[in-house]
Protein backbone atom coordinates (compact mmCIF):
# COMPACT_ATOMS: atom_id res chain seq x y z
CA UNK A 1 0.00 0.00 0.00
CA UNK A 2 1.62 3.54 -0.79
CA UNK A 3 1.43 5.87 1.64
CA UNK A 4 1.25 9.64 0.92
CA UNK A 5 3.18 12.03 3.11
CA UNK A 6 2.36 15.87 2.80
CA UNK A 7 4.36 18.82 4.13
CA UNK A 8 4.58 21.07 5.82
CA UNK A 9 1.38 20.35 8.09
CA UNK A 10 1.20 23.49 8.21
CA UNK A 11 2.43 26.66 6.24
CA UNK A 12 1.91 30.66 7.11
CA UNK A 13 2.31 33.09 4.07
CA UNK A 14 1.20 36.34 3.50
CA UNK A 15 -0.28 37.42 0.38
CA UNK A 16 1.72 37.84 -2.36
CA UNK A 17 4.49 35.33 -1.20
CA UNK A 18 5.04 31.89 -2.63
CA UNK A 19 3.72 29.26 -1.52
CA UNK A 20 5.44 25.56 -2.03
CA UNK A 21 4.02 22.71 -0.55
CA UNK A 22 5.29 18.47 -0.59
CA UNK A 23 3.91 15.47 -1.71
CA UNK A 24 5.82 12.58 -0.94
CA UNK A 25 4.55 8.73 -2.01
CA UNK A 26 6.01 5.69 -0.35
CA UNK A 27 7.28 4.32 -3.38
CA UNK A 28 7.59 5.55 -6.93
CA UNK A 29 4.34 6.18 -8.84
CA UNK A 30 3.23 7.23 -12.29
CA UNK A 31 3.12 11.29 -12.57
CA UNK A 32 -0.44 10.84 -14.90
CA UNK A 33 -1.93 9.41 -11.51
CA UNK A 34 -1.51 12.31 -9.10
CA UNK A 35 -3.13 14.99 -8.51
CA UNK A 36 -4.16 18.16 -5.87
CA UNK A 37 -6.83 19.84 -4.53
CA UNK A 38 -7.88 22.55 -2.55
CA UNK A 39 -10.42 22.49 0.33
CA UNK A 40 -12.22 25.85 2.16
CA UNK A 41 -14.49 25.12 5.21
CA UNK A 42 -17.56 23.69 4.37
CA UNK A 43 -17.03 23.15 0.87
CA UNK A 44 -15.88 20.32 -1.37
CA UNK A 45 -12.61 19.72 -2.22
CA UNK A 46 -11.75 21.20 -6.02
CA UNK A 47 -9.55 19.87 -8.72
CA UNK A 48 -6.13 21.69 -8.63
CA UNK A 49 -3.59 19.79 -10.50
CA UNK A 50 -3.98 16.78 -12.12
CA UNK A 51 -1.07 13.94 -13.94
CA UNK A 52 1.13 16.12 -11.65
CA UNK A 53 1.24 19.09 -13.55
CA UNK A 54 -2.01 19.86 -15.71
CA UNK A 55 -4.28 22.27 -14.47
CA UNK A 56 -7.73 21.54 -14.35
CA UNK A 57 -10.54 23.56 -15.92
CA UNK A 58 -10.28 27.30 -14.82
CA UNK A 59 -7.31 26.96 -12.53
CA UNK A 60 -5.49 30.34 -12.09
CA UNK A 61 -2.16 29.98 -13.95
CA UNK A 62 -0.39 30.75 -10.34
CA UNK A 63 -1.01 26.99 -9.51
CA UNK A 64 1.69 24.60 -10.83
CA UNK A 65 2.61 21.13 -9.97
CA UNK A 66 5.62 19.60 -10.86
CA UNK A 67 7.29 16.56 -9.95
CA UNK A 68 7.64 12.86 -10.26
CA UNK A 69 8.95 9.43 -8.87
CA UNK A 70 8.18 9.84 -5.30
CA UNK A 71 8.63 13.76 -5.04
CA UNK A 72 5.46 15.95 -6.26
CA UNK A 73 5.22 19.82 -5.10
CA UNK A 74 2.73 22.14 -5.71
CA UNK A 75 3.66 25.77 -6.19
CA UNK A 76 1.33 28.84 -6.11
CA UNK A 77 3.46 31.63 -7.52
CA UNK A 78 1.76 34.67 -5.60
CA UNK A 79 -0.55 33.82 -2.89
CA UNK A 80 -4.23 35.68 -3.13
CA UNK A 81 -6.23 36.02 0.03
CA UNK A 82 -8.57 33.08 -1.33
CA UNK A 83 -6.09 30.87 -1.65
CA UNK A 84 -5.56 30.19 2.01
CA UNK A 85 -7.16 26.89 2.63
CA UNK A 86 -6.62 23.29 2.87
CA UNK A 87 -4.16 21.37 0.25
CA UNK A 88 -4.71 17.69 -0.53
CA UNK A 89 -2.38 15.56 -2.32
CA UNK A 90 -4.36 12.10 -4.13
CA UNK A 91 -3.18 9.25 -6.05
CA UNK A 92 -4.51 6.51 -8.06
CA UNK A 93 -3.04 2.81 -7.78
CA UNK A 94 -4.37 0.56 -10.61
CA UNK A 95 -4.40 -2.43 -8.97
CA UNK A 96 -6.25 -2.81 -7.64
CA UNK A 97 -8.41 0.01 -8.58
CA UNK A 98 -7.62 2.36 -5.35
CA UNK A 99 -7.02 6.04 -4.47
CA UNK A 100 -5.26 7.43 -1.90
CA UNK A 101 -5.42 10.97 0.01
CA UNK A 102 -2.25 12.61 1.54
CA UNK A 103 -3.11 14.00 5.21
CA UNK A 104 -3.16 17.38 4.26
CA UNK A 105 -1.75 21.02 4.16
CA UNK A 106 -2.93 23.72 5.76
CA UNK A 107 -1.88 26.96 4.16
CA UNK A 108 -2.90 29.99 6.55
CA UNK A 109 -2.16 33.48 6.63
CA UNK B 1 -23.48 22.47 -16.31
CA UNK B 2 -21.79 19.17 -15.20
CA UNK B 3 -23.79 18.35 -11.46
CA UNK B 4 -23.46 16.20 -8.63
CA UNK B 5 -26.77 16.88 -6.52
CA UNK B 6 -26.31 14.89 -3.28
CA UNK B 7 -29.64 14.11 -0.92
CA UNK B 8 -29.45 15.73 2.63
CA UNK B 9 -28.25 15.43 6.33
CA UNK B 10 -28.75 12.16 8.34
CA UNK B 11 -28.44 11.28 11.59
CA UNK B 12 -28.57 7.68 12.32
CA UNK B 13 -28.10 5.20 15.61
CA UNK B 14 -25.52 2.75 15.85
CA UNK B 15 -25.55 -0.44 13.79
CA UNK B 16 -28.65 0.83 11.78
CA UNK B 17 -28.02 1.54 7.85
CA UNK B 18 -27.87 5.16 5.67
CA UNK B 19 -28.51 5.28 2.35
CA UNK B 20 -27.13 8.70 -0.06
CA UNK B 21 -27.94 9.41 -2.86
CA UNK B 22 -26.02 11.19 -5.81
CA UNK B 23 -28.17 12.22 -8.80
CA UNK B 24 -26.14 13.08 -12.33
CA UNK B 25 -26.53 14.71 -15.45
CA UNK B 26 -27.35 12.24 -17.77
CA UNK B 27 -24.43 12.70 -19.59
CA UNK B 28 -21.79 12.25 -16.70
CA UNK B 29 -24.15 9.21 -15.69
CA UNK B 30 -23.62 7.53 -19.65
CA UNK B 31 -19.57 8.40 -20.14
CA UNK B 32 -17.83 8.47 -16.50
CA UNK B 33 -16.86 6.44 -13.26
CA UNK B 34 -18.44 8.24 -10.11
CA UNK B 35 -16.54 7.43 -6.85
CA UNK B 36 -17.65 7.95 -2.63
CA UNK B 37 -15.41 10.33 -0.78
CA UNK B 38 -15.70 10.73 2.75
CA UNK B 39 -14.29 12.95 5.47
CA UNK B 40 -14.47 12.72 9.06
CA UNK B 41 -15.11 15.54 11.10
CA UNK B 42 -11.29 17.47 11.07
CA UNK B 43 -9.76 14.69 9.15
CA UNK B 44 -9.18 14.54 5.88
CA UNK B 45 -9.95 12.55 2.85
CA UNK B 46 -10.99 8.66 2.12
CA UNK B 47 -11.82 6.85 -0.82
CA UNK B 48 -14.58 4.22 0.13
CA UNK B 49 -15.53 2.93 -3.34
CA UNK B 50 -16.37 3.92 -7.52
CA UNK B 51 -19.27 2.29 -9.38
CA UNK B 52 -19.30 2.86 -13.86
CA UNK B 53 -22.85 3.60 -13.66
CA UNK B 54 -24.15 2.45 -17.19
CA UNK B 55 -22.27 -1.05 -16.53
CA UNK B 56 -23.10 -1.48 -12.43
CA UNK B 57 -19.22 -2.74 -11.97
CA UNK B 58 -18.26 -1.74 -8.52
CA UNK B 59 -14.22 -1.28 -6.34
CA UNK B 60 -14.92 -0.78 -3.24
CA UNK B 61 -11.94 0.08 -0.55
CA UNK B 62 -10.68 -2.86 2.09
CA UNK B 63 -11.91 -0.26 4.94
CA UNK B 64 -15.66 -0.22 4.55
CA UNK B 65 -15.44 -3.67 2.37
CA UNK B 66 -18.48 -5.52 3.32
CA UNK B 67 -20.15 -2.45 4.49
CA UNK B 68 -20.72 -0.50 1.80
CA UNK B 69 -23.13 -1.04 -1.07
CA UNK B 70 -22.99 1.11 -4.06
CA UNK B 71 -25.45 1.39 -7.05
CA UNK B 72 -26.70 3.07 -9.83
CA UNK B 73 -30.28 3.67 -10.69
CA UNK B 74 -30.11 3.78 -15.20
CA UNK B 75 -33.98 5.49 -14.70
CA UNK B 76 -33.22 8.51 -12.78
CA UNK B 77 -29.16 8.88 -13.33
CA UNK B 78 -28.51 8.22 -9.67
CA UNK B 79 -26.17 6.70 -7.73
CA UNK B 80 -26.34 5.62 -4.43
CA UNK B 81 -24.06 4.84 -1.61
CA UNK B 82 -25.22 2.45 1.43
CA UNK B 83 -23.41 1.89 4.43
CA UNK B 84 -24.56 -0.61 7.49
CA UNK B 85 -23.21 -1.52 10.74
CA UNK B 86 -23.09 1.68 11.54
CA UNK B 87 -20.62 3.20 14.18
CA UNK B 88 -19.40 6.51 15.50
CA UNK B 89 -16.32 6.18 13.46
CA UNK B 90 -19.17 6.81 10.67
CA UNK B 91 -19.69 9.89 11.72
CA UNK B 92 -18.25 12.16 8.17
CA UNK B 93 -19.39 14.53 5.39
CA UNK B 94 -19.81 11.88 2.45
CA UNK B 95 -19.41 13.40 -1.58
CA UNK B 96 -20.26 11.65 -4.75
CA UNK B 97 -17.18 12.54 -7.58
CA UNK B 98 -16.96 12.20 -11.04
CA UNK B 99 -13.39 9.95 -12.12
CA UNK B 100 -11.52 12.12 -14.57
CA UNK B 101 -11.03 10.25 -17.82
CA UNK B 102 -8.62 9.09 -19.10
CA UNK B 103 -6.66 7.30 -16.45
CA UNK B 104 -9.69 7.95 -13.88
CA UNK B 105 -7.20 8.68 -11.74
CA UNK B 106 -8.69 12.21 -10.10
CA UNK B 107 -12.02 13.76 -9.18
CA UNK B 108 -12.78 16.59 -11.25
CA UNK B 109 -16.52 17.46 -10.05
CA UNK B 110 -18.24 16.63 -6.34
CA UNK B 111 -21.12 16.78 -5.43
CA UNK B 112 -22.16 18.82 -2.03
CA UNK B 113 -21.82 16.28 0.17
CA UNK B 114 -24.24 15.05 2.69
CA UNK B 115 -23.05 15.00 6.38
CA UNK B 116 -24.02 11.59 8.20
CA UNK B 117 -24.26 11.74 11.88
CA UNK B 118 -23.95 8.23 13.57
CA UNK B 119 -25.25 9.07 17.74
CA UNK B 120 -27.71 6.73 20.09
Amino acid sequence: EIVLTQSPGTLSLSPGERATLSCRASQSVPSSYLAWYQQKPGQAPRLLIYGASSRATGIPDRFSGSGSGTDFTLTISRLEPEDFAVYYCQLYDSSPPWWTFGQGTTLEI
Amino acid sequence: QVQLVQSGAEVKKPGSSVKVSCKASEDTFRRYPISWVRQAPGQGLEWMGKIIPILGIVNDAQEVQGRVTIIADKSTSTVYMELSSLRSEDTAVYYCARNQPPYDAAFDVWGQGTTVIVSA
